[in-house]
């Protein structure tokens, strides 16, 4: 069974620091990784890939990959109260019949003012 | 551009009545998805479509039919609503292999009573 993992939360942080957010993952082909954000009662947002070890930065979010761990990471800095909301992570495997993304069951962040 | 389109937003069945949920995307992907989101179980795929004309089981298809009727288009058919499928459903669309995540659509919340 592929699985992604993370720590359901919830996480909190105050305004201003910053947030890291962790997941791992149990299929070794994974080739592509996300991170999606979902504010309550709404649908998940694309605000991060990575596909090489090593880090990745947009913005105040740095997404993180080791792939010999089966690891991934997601920094906020500079955290806000709007950032308050659920961050999922996904990987995918291109290969075999179906390249479908496997989602994490979300870790649940929230930035205190 | 409005990416993915779901209807109906919400909805409320009886035990036994059926239902189709529609979707539609203006992206031009070739791949499309069904997804239920239930609290503590994260996003689970029920369905997808690699391309038109071809359909396939995810995690949870049992319950459930769906159709491609064009590119644009994949609908999701309850036949005999259950309440165990009370649940929120995701549409979502890709490009096959893509690198760039999914893009879903804003949800319908069912309940079956």
């Amino acid at each position: 069974q592929k699985e992604v993992e993370q720590n359901s939360g919830p996480l909190s942080v105050p305004e201003g620091a910053i947030a890291s957010l962790n997941c791992t993952y149990s299929d070794r082909g994974s080739q592509s990784f996300f991170w999606y954000r979902q504010y309550s009662g709404k649908s998940p947002e694309l605000i991060m890939s990575i596909y090489s070890n090593g880090d990745k930065e947009d913005g105040r979010f740095t997404a993180q990959l080791n792939k010999a761990s089966q690891y991934v990471s997601l920094l906020i800095r500079d955290s806000q109260p709007s950032d308050s909301a659920t961050y999922l992570c996904a990987s995918m495997n291109y290969g075999g019949s179906q390249g479908n993304l496997i989602f994490g069951k979300g870790t649940k962040l929230s930035v205190k003012p | 551009n409005a990416g993915v389109t779901q209807t109906p937003k919400f909805q409320v069945l009886k035990t036994g009545q059926s239902m189709t949920l529609q979707c539609a995307q203006d992206m031009n992907h070739n791949s499309m998805y069904w997804y239920r989101q239930d609290p503590g179980m994260g996003l689970r795929l029920i369905y997808y479509s690699a391309s038109e004309g071809t359909t396939d089981k995810g995690e949870v298809p049992n319950g459930y039919n769906v159709s491609r009727l064009n590119k644009r288009e994949f609908s999701l058919r309850l036949e005999s609503a259950a309440p165990s499928q009370t649940s929120v459903y995701f549409c979502a669309s890709s490009e096959v292999d893509s690198t760039l995540g999914y893009t879903f659509g804003s949800g319908t919340r069912l309940t079956v009573v």
